[in-house]
């Protein structure tokens, strides 16, 4: 089992350039989440995805888009990449929606100039 | 508002030198309380998860425990290899899906 996999692992682009991150999951989960890092932020949410076909708002979704077109896999998408942008994502995915764990990717190391 | 809180930001141990971290908490309601660990250049991997006051659970050097406000990971007799952040996360029943996650605590535990 790979878990949760992420593509890319860096990424630089220009500000008003666009790009799409790719999460895969092979443990069959319903539930995925697409998270943003910062420096003395912790962890926050971008959107989620409750099923195939479902996407929904989290804490920061403005100047992201999500698609779920397949269930192991959940993109995220910037369409006008901004420096306020420049972060690490994580996606996760879990079994179930209440007490269960989510399963972390690697992450893309992302920069915008 | 759910918050959580994590305490200290970093900690510096010994070889074989216990100690706790600290998370406290204020969530109208807890479904779960998560524990994780992360390497830097990499994703949180899941340790613990918690779900009600007096529980405990442990793996290895590890020890989690939670009461009404709070949960301590409790690491005994820490090796270098120990040496990461470890991320604190809470579910609360008010805001279902999400997890509230602490800043974290930086640990590194010298030989």
């Amino acid at each position: 089992n790979a878990g949760v996999t992420q593509t890319p692992k860096f990424r630089v682009l220009k500000t008003g350039q666009s790009m799409t991150l790719l999460c895969a999951q092979d443990m069959n989960h319903e539930y995925m989440y697409w998270y943003r890092q910062d420096p003395g932020m912790g962890l926050r949410l971008i959107h989620y995805s409750v099923g195939e076909g479902t996407t929904a708002k989290g804490e920061v979704p403005d100047g992201y888009n999500v698609s779920r077109l397949k269930k192991q896999n959940f993109l995220l998408g910037l369409e006008s990449a901004a420096p306020s942008q420049t972060s690490v994502y994580f996606c996760a995915s879990s079994y179930g929606q209440f007490y269960y764990e989510q399963y972390f990717g690697p992450g893309t190391r992302l920069t915008v100039t | 508002e759910d918050q959580v809180t994590q305490s200290p930001e970093a900690l510096r141990l010994q070889e074989g030198e216990s100690s706790s971290l600290n998370c406290s908490y204020t969530v109208s309601g807890l479904r779960g309380l998560f524990w994780y660990r992360q390497d830097p250049g990499k994703g949180p991997e899941f340790l613990f998860t918690l779900y009600s006051a007096g529980e405990e659970k442990e793996k290895e050097r590890l020890k989690a425990t939670l009461t009404k406000k709070e949960s301590f990971l409790h690491i005994t007799a820490p090796k270098p290899e120990d040496s990461a952040t470890y991320l604190c996360a809470v579910q609360a029943s008010r805001s279902s899906y999400k997890l509230i996650f602490g800043s974290g605590t930086r640990l590194l535990v010298r030989p």
